[in-house]
């Protein structure tokens, strides 16, 4: 598909447990970003992406959290060590480039901790 | 620091209403783009509008427009003669130009629901 795809859709998992969320951008796209959206809530960015520079992980939670990209493509983003407060829709999105603003976003993997 | 305000957590009105959603954001920066978005019920962010800090001309798409006001740093979204299939999340970003992340910053979000 032309879009951004996100799998799993859904992720039930217990806590302690380590989970991978996976992130196809849009061909071409040289940037991809994960957030994460919790209930009710607005978007917290997380890692950001871009060509070959070293990601800008400043918005991670803890260092439970760590994500890559692959060969520039492909994304994961990894819990460890799962806590419940972690529950929340992880949202990816790609953009053409540096110079460009415009996020493509992902469906979302819902991921539950119980 | 970067914020955004979207001081309406939901908003409820009948089809064929107008609505406003409001969006105020705060930057140290004088460049700058804003955004909103649209999360209908099957959860996928739509980009509607990017909007840069040094153009305020207000736009209008169809049934959408929005009314950017720089010196009240607000950026606010209506929606005309609003629609069922209006229902969604809509929130509004901002993002800085002169960084190497385009990072954006977005609000809580407005849940607005159109009732037939």
């Amino acid at each position: 598909g032309a879009g951004v795809s996100q799998s799993p859709s859904n992720k039930v998992t217990e806590k302690g447990k380590d989970v991978e969320l996976r992130c196809d951008p849009i061909s071409g796209h040289t940037a991809l970003y994960w957030y994460r959206q919790s209930l009710g809530q607005g978007l917290e960015f997380l890692i950001y992406f871009q060509g070959n520079s070293a990601p800008d992980k400043s918005g991670l939670p803890s260092d439970r959290f760590s994500a890559e990209r692959t060969g520039g493509s492909v994304s994961t983003l990894t819990i460890q060590r799962t806590q419940q407060e972690d529950s929340a829709v992880y949202l990816c999105a790609s953009k053409a480039g540096r110079r460009s603003y415009e996020q493509y976003f992902g469906p979302g993997t819902r991921l539950t901790v119980t | 620091a970067q914020k955004v305000t979207q001081a309406q957590t939901e908003i409820s009105v009948v089809e064929k209403e107008d609505v406003t959603l409001d969006c105020v954001y705060e930057t140290r920066d004088t460049t700058y783009y804003l955004f909103w978005y649209k999360q209908p019920p099957s959860g996928e962010l739509v980009f509607l509008i990017r909007r840069n800090s040094f153009d305020e001309q207000n736009e209008i798409s169809g049934r959408y427009s929005w009314n950017f006001q720089k010196s009240t740093s607000s950026f606010n979204f209506t929606i005309t003669a609003s629609q069922v299939v209006d229902s969604a999340v809509y929130f509004c970003a901002l993002s800085e130009i002169n960084t190497n992340a385009g990072k954006s910053t977005f609000g809580d979000g407005t849940t607005l629901t159109v009732k037939p």
